[in-house]
């Protein structure tokens, strides 16, 4: 089935680990972004990519870094895994053109301890 | 820079009657405006959009949307709620000149039998 894969669905870390979230879509989106969910702030952009080799911070990009090597793949490293990570991490795709939504992955659920 | 507020955290209605989930947003340009709906442990999934047209917008399960550039809002709207339709929902906005979409802190529904 077409859509955004995202592994895996659960995590725990310990504080200082280094991770890697993957997201994988087949629907050949142009355009990625990381998002976290946190319980009375919506979602938060972390990361994005317009196109493969192409990637830019969004609002709470510290701690994690990207890279978009292919247009299906755009992973998500934790660098040195911190409580305030604790969070469910959404990737979401879509077409670049103006007016298209989201579809989004079913999240990763990450607790770092 | 971009934002949308939802005012309220949690929206109560009785099964059978109208309900509105409110959305106010901001942008710099001409906004295209997204409602998503998340059920417990899943991604969130697309309920409707607005890009340019009939300010009246239909979308999934029933639900609909009215634009009014005026008082710069998206609410959503159900004619009558079902139980099944308990769930948080998301407004977003983004606008000519962005990618990103930004997300409002969601509103939980929940409809009572």
């Amino acid at each position: 089935n077409a859509g955004v894969t995202q592994t895996p669905k659960f995590q725990v870390l310990k504080t200082g680990q280094s991770m890697t979230l993957q997201c994988a879509q087949d629907m050949n989106h142009e355009y990625m972004s990381w998002y976290r969910q946190d319980p009375g702030m919506g979602l938060r952009l972390i990361h994005y990519s317009v196109g493969a080799g192409i990637t830019d911070q969004g609002e709470v990009p510290n701690g994690y870094n990207v890279s978009r090597s292919t247009t299906e793949d755009f992973p998500l490293r934790l660098l040195s895994a911190a409580p305030s990570q604790t969070s469910v991490y959404f990737c979401a795709s879509s077409y670049a053109r103006v007016g298209y939504g989201y579809t989004f992955g079913s999240g990763t659920r990450l607790t770092v301890v | 820079a971009q934002s949308v507020a939802q005012p309220e955290d949690q929206v109560n209605v009785a099964e059978g009657n109208p309900l509105t989930v409110k959305c106010t947003y901001s942008v710099s340009g001409n906004p295209y405006l997204f409602w998503y709906v998340q059920y417990p442990n899943r991604g969130l999934q697309f309920l409707l959009k607005y890009i340019t047209g009939d300010n009246l917008v239909k979308g999934s399960y029933g639900f609909e949307a009215e634009f009014n550039k005026s008082q710069t809002s998206f609410h959503l709207k159900k004619p009558s709620a079902l139980v099944s339709d308990s769930a948080l929902y998301f407004c977003a906005v983004k606008d000519t000149g962005r990618r990103a979409l930004t997300f409002g802190s969601g509103t939980r529904l929940q409809v009572q039998p």
